[in-house]
């Protein structure tokens, strides 16, 4: 089975500064999501990435995808404490199925930003 | 939209004892999925299903029990509960199942078994 590892486990950053959350698959990634999870709360959908090479931007947050490598990595610019949370990888494994849709995820990297 | 609701937020069950965990979505997705989140392990696949009627395991589904007969609804059965299955449950819904189609999450129901 496809397991994604998350680096680092936890952040801990000053507000305005820039950082980055890797992730990398043990096996080929076919598509890889990004999701923020905030205490007490659902995971909320930030970012698809489906082609080697692809970069997707939403806001202060950059996501890319290097499929030869099999890692994506999320960069967030100027940091805010709106920042703050867990952030997860989820891959979708190649040759998963038509209709298929079984995400495996990351263990999560923690965000904390300190005013 | 109140997009994908789970109930309740909170439970405490005893050893032994049975719950069914509600979790329907407004948006009309086809497929509708049900992961466990513990700390530290990330979120496991318990069972999931691709319509009305039709449901299928996941990664962890011991334990647990699924039926799928509306659309809107797609509930989770403890039938004896155990410690182990103390955890944040997480129901979630696509609308294709496909590559193309993030999944949206409900707000989780917190679990605890003692």
């Amino acid at each position: 089975s496809q397991e994604l590892e998350q680096s680092p486990q936890s952040l801990i950053v000053q507000e305005g500064k820039n950082l980055t959350i890797n992730c990398t698959s043990s096996k080929t990634l076919y598509g890889l999501y990004w999701y923020k999870q905030k205490y007490g709360e659902g995971l909320i959908f930030l970012m698809m990435l489906q082609k080697g090479g692809e970069e997707k931007s939403h806001e202060k947050i950059t996501a890319k995808l290097d499929e030869k490598k099999q890692q994506s990595s999320l960069h967030i610019t100027a940091s805010q404490p709106s920042h703050a949370g867990i952030y997860l990888c989820g891959a979708d494994p190649l040759g998963s199925g038509a209709g298929s849709y079984q995400l495996t995820f990351g263990k999560g990297t923690k965000l904390s930003v300190i005013p | 939209n109140a997009g994908v609701t789970q109930t309740p937020k909170f439970r405490i069950l005893k050893i032994g004892q049975s719950m069914t965990l509600q979790c329907t979505q407004d948006m009309n997705h086809n497929y509708m999925y049900w992961y466990r989140q513990d700390p530290g392990m990330g979120l496991k696949l318990i069972y999931y299903s691709v319509g009305a009627g039709i449901t299928d395991k996941g990664e962890v589904p011991n334990g647990y029990n699924v039926s799928r007969s509306t659309t809107e609804d797609f509930p989770l059965r403890l039938e004896l509960a155990a410690p182990s299955q103390t955890s944040v449950y997480f129901c979630a819904s696509s609308g294709t199942g496909g590559r193309n189609s993030p999944l949206h999450f409900g707000n989780g129901t917190r679990l605890t078994v003692t």
